[in-house]
This record gives C-alpha cells, structure tokens and sequence, in this order.
C-alpha cells in the first residue's frame, strides 16, 4: 500500500493568512493526487484533483502543486470558511489511501 | 444535481454483519464512466477506502478488508450495497458512500453522501 503522510497534523492560522500543508507519498503516484475539506460532522468535499486542477465551484484562492512524492495545498488568503480538516488522496494504485489529515484551526 | 444517501442499522452487536445501502439519485448508477464506492471513518481518525462496484458488478477490494466486504449493485434502483461481516468494535465508523470514476486517471471521489455512523456494541 502507498501509504500519504501530511504536515502537519495541525496549523494553527488567522483570516488573511497564507497556509500551506504538504503530502508526502511512501512511493510515487506520479500527480494522480486529489485534495478534499472536511468540516465537523459533514462528509469530505473534492477540492482538487489531478494534483492541481480546481473542482468546479471552488475558491481560486486554493492551489495544488506537486508531482512524485510530494504535494502542497495552498490557501492563498485564510476565509473564516476554510477553517476545516484537509485529507489529500492518492489513487495511483489500489488501494486507494489517504493521508491522516490537516485540521486548520483559528489562532 | 447527483446525490447520494447512506441507510441502514446505526448498531451491530459484534461478530454480526453490517449492512448499508446507498441510495443514487438525480443521476444513474448505471452511467459508464462511474465506479461507487464506500470509504469509512472511525470517530476522529482518518479516511479508509473500502471498495469500489461498477454497474456490471465488477468490484474491486482494499486487501486489508477483502475478506469480510461484499458490496452488490441493483441498477433497477439505483442503489448499492455493503456488506461487512464478522464486525468488531474496531469497525465503528461513519460510512460514506461515493462516487468514483471509472478511468484509472479519473479515481477520486465525488460526490459524497452524508455518512452514516455504525456502531459495534452488545
């Protein structure tokens, strides 16, 4: 199994701020990488896939980089929304896995 | 816009097996170009895919739970279905249903249901 680890766990923000949270791959999955938010007691919303390409109806001030092993979510500009857990995806190979989580929480 | 619906027992006791249903609407399960899938989460951890049923019943398993999972496809209502045997108190979770695509480039998941919580409890 490809196994995803994020950094970090958590980050700690204010409204305004630039964030970003990496994704770390046990082996490559190439940019077949996909971002999801995570709010309490909701089920996980696709941000990005592809590594990089915006799901429809998503902010612009989220962007996804990255190719190989390593991956980066980026919020330009923190909304009181964006406050949530962030999971990246992998789905290179099966099984499918996803990293432990980012929860972004207020400072 | 395409939606999906989880139901079923929200407690099984263990060694019994649980058994959900998704529910498709606004859209067919029977569309080509899609996989549906189960992933699950125990209470504040991370995400754990399940499986995955295409409409001709095709599916595919995470190894680490093969053994247990059977999930099934009833296009006539465009509903499908899991089932995990032998349960634990390890496999409280809340379990989403979702949509996959069917091209290997195309695997992520969305849209999702709202999850729905199991407990393992006597």
């Amino acid at each position: 199994d490809i196994h995803m680890t994020q950094s970090p766990s958590t980050l700690s923000a204010s409204v305004g701020d630039r964030v970003t949270i990496t994704c770390r791959a046990s082996q490559s999955v190439v940019g077949w990488l996909a971002w999801y938010q995570q709010k309490p007691g909701k089920a996980p919303k696709l941000l990005i896939y592809r590594t990089s390409s915006l799901e429809s109806g998503v902010p612009s001030r989220f962007s996804g980089s990255g190719s190989g092993t390593e991956f980066t979510l980026t919020i330009s500009s923190l909304q009181p929304d964006d406050f949530a857990t962030y999971f990246c995806q992998q789905y290179n190979s099966y099984p499918y896995t996803f990293g432990q989580g980012t929860k972004l929480e207020i400072k | 816009q395409l939606q999906l619906q989880e139901s079923g027992p929200g407690l099984v006791k263990p060694s019994e097996t649980l058994s959900l249903t998704c529910t498709v609407s606004s859209g067919s399960i029977s569309n080509s170009g899609y996989y549906w899938g189960w992933i699950r989460q125990p209470p504040g951890k991370g995400l754990e895919w399940i499986g995955s049923i295409y409409y001709t019943e095709n599916t595919y398993f995470n190894p680490s739970l093969k053994s247990r999972v059977t999930i099934s496809v009833d296009t006539s209502k465009d509903q499908f279905s899991l089932r995990l045997s032998s349960v634990t108190a390890a496999d409280t979770a809340v379990y989403y249903c979702a949509r996959q695509g069917s091209v290997a480039s195309r695997r992520w998941f969305d849209p999702w249901g709202q999850g729905t919580l199991v407990t393992v409890s006597s």
